[in-house]
């Protein structure tokens, strides 16, 4: 099976602007969850969806959405990029919850200048 | 609320054996986890374990928890180069819908 992927897996953006990320899960993985990895702060969970509604959600500001699309893809989209946002954003995926673990794609790494 | 601690660094040298301390506070946590992070990677998963388990073994990797200290640890036997990565320590918060809380994450370093 193949894995996890992430598209783009690079991407610089300058303040002001808005992005949007790309995640496609594991073939039968429904669930689909979305961290930001920052050195300061380590992961933080951005949100979870499931069957296309969003199931969890981390504290962060609405600038950060997401959704998912009935063939269980996701996408997340960052609007109003700050410097701050500048981050590795982790797509991980499973079948239906966490508990059994997750499956990480290789993420993408956001610039913001 | 929840948090997952962790040290930072860890350095041992080939063929000793590694062990990676974690500590949590949620103590409804249902499942613990282990994942290892090389660089330019996502995270993989190694293990988990159900907190009702003491103790997880799975080749060179044994997984030891106290639940009365809320303390989590991974041991690598015989670690080698290929184990240098950074580890990192997760647990669920089991109040309403799952959300995993991951700690710093523990940079090991293998000496050859």
């Amino acid at each position: 099976k193949a894995g996890v992927t992430q598209t783009p897996r690079y991407l610089i953006k300058t303040r002001g602007q808005q992005v949007t990320l790309s995640c496609s899960p594991i073939s039968g993985h429904r669930s689909v969850s979305w961290y930001q990895q920052t050195p300061g702060q380590g992961l933080q969970f951005l949100f979870e969806y499931f069957s296309e509604t969003q199931r969890n959600k981390g504290n962060f500001p609405g600038r950060f959405s997401g959704r998912q699309f009935s063939n269980s893809r996701s996408e997340m989209n960052v609007s109003t990029l700050e410097l701050g946002d500048s981050a590795l954003y982790l797509c991980a995926s499973s079948l239906t919850d966490s508990s059994r673990g997750q499956y990480f794609g290789p993420g993408t790494r956001l610039t913001v200048t | 609320g929840e948090d997952v601690e962790q040290s930072l660094f860890l350095s041992v040298r080939e063929g000793d054996s590694s062990v990676i301390n974690c500590t949590y506070t949620d103590s409804s946590s249902t499942y613990l986890y282990w994942y290892k992070q090389e660089p330019g990677a996502g995270l993989q998963l190694l293990t988990y374990i159900f907190s009702n388990m003491d103790m997880k073994q799975d080749q060179r990797l044994t997984v030891l928890l106290n639940k009365k200290d809320k303390h989590l640890s991974l041991r690598i036997a015989d670690t080698q180069t290929g184990d240098s990565a950074i580890y990192f320590c997760a647990e669920i918060f089991s109040g309403g819908y799952q959300k995993v809380t991951f700690g710093i994450g523990t940079k090991l370093q293998v000496i050859p």
